[in-house]
């Protein structure tokens, strides 16, 4: 089964900075990869999705990249403010019928942006 | 904020109970799923289901059973809760789709068996 690695020591970054959070996974690359954000004590909100075959995604201020080459997905936060503070996660979507029922989720990344 | 809701939020009830977690959604979705979740760690699939009758186990096993009578709710319920079912329960659900949709998910169940 998939193996998915985010940092899991705390990220710290000055507010006004890029963060930038690393998705690492060791088997076949999947169809679909997504983020979603958790704040403490509440369900997970969907950011972003991106396809195997796309190298770069945006949002906003969001960005996420996908090298299926490297296995890996970074997720980049411009311009970071107080309010991006939270856990993100990575999920990996087979693609099997689509929905969560391919979904595998990393354990996290729980980014703090210091003022 | 997504249209899917848990009750209760907080839960803490004495082992050997039986107990029922409620789950449901206002968005029409066919899929809808039970996720377990311990602090700072991943969330594991314990059950699906791809509509009305439909339910499924997921990776992680699991004591509980769910049911899907109708597509709007996904009710799940724990015969004789035991302290090792301590933990947050997540309830999901996404439209059909080849691929590629987004879980939405609702506030969760924070479930203490003492």
């Amino acid at each position: 089964s998939q193996k998915i690695e985010q940092n899991s020591e705390a990220l710290n970054i000055q507010e006004g900075k890029t963060a930038t959070l690393t998705c690492n996974y060791t088997n076949y690359s999947p169809a679909y990869l997504q983020w979603y954000r958790q704040d403490p004590g509440r369900g997970p909100v969907f950011l972003l999705l991106i396809r195997e075959n796309e190298k770069e995604k945006r949002k906003e201020r969001l960005k996420v990249t996908f090298d299926t080459t490297l296995k890996q997905s970074l997720f980049h936060i411009t311009a970071s403010q107080p309010a991006d503070s939270a856990t993100y996660l990575c999920a990996l979507d087979e693609g099997s019928g689509g929905g969560a029922d391919g979904l595998t989720f990393g354990k996290g990344t729980h980014l703090i942006i210091q003022p | 904020e997504a249209d899917i809701y848990q009750t209760p939020r907080y839960l803490v009830i004495g082992t050997g109970k039986k107990i029922t977690l409620e789950c449901s959604q206002t968005m029409g979705h066919d899929k809808m799923y039970w996720y377990q979740q311990d602090p700072g760690m991943e969330l594991h699939l314990i059950h699906y289901s791809y509509g009305v009758n439909s339910t499924e186990k997921g990776d992680l096993s699991s004591e509980s059973t769910v049911s899907r009578i109708r597509t709007e709710h996904f009710p799940l319920t724990l015969e004789s809760a035991r302290p090792s079912h301590t933990s947050q329960y997540l309830c999901a659900s996404s439209p059909s789709g080849t691929g590629g949709t987004e879980a939405f998910f609702g506030q969760g169940t924070r479930l203490t068996v003492v």
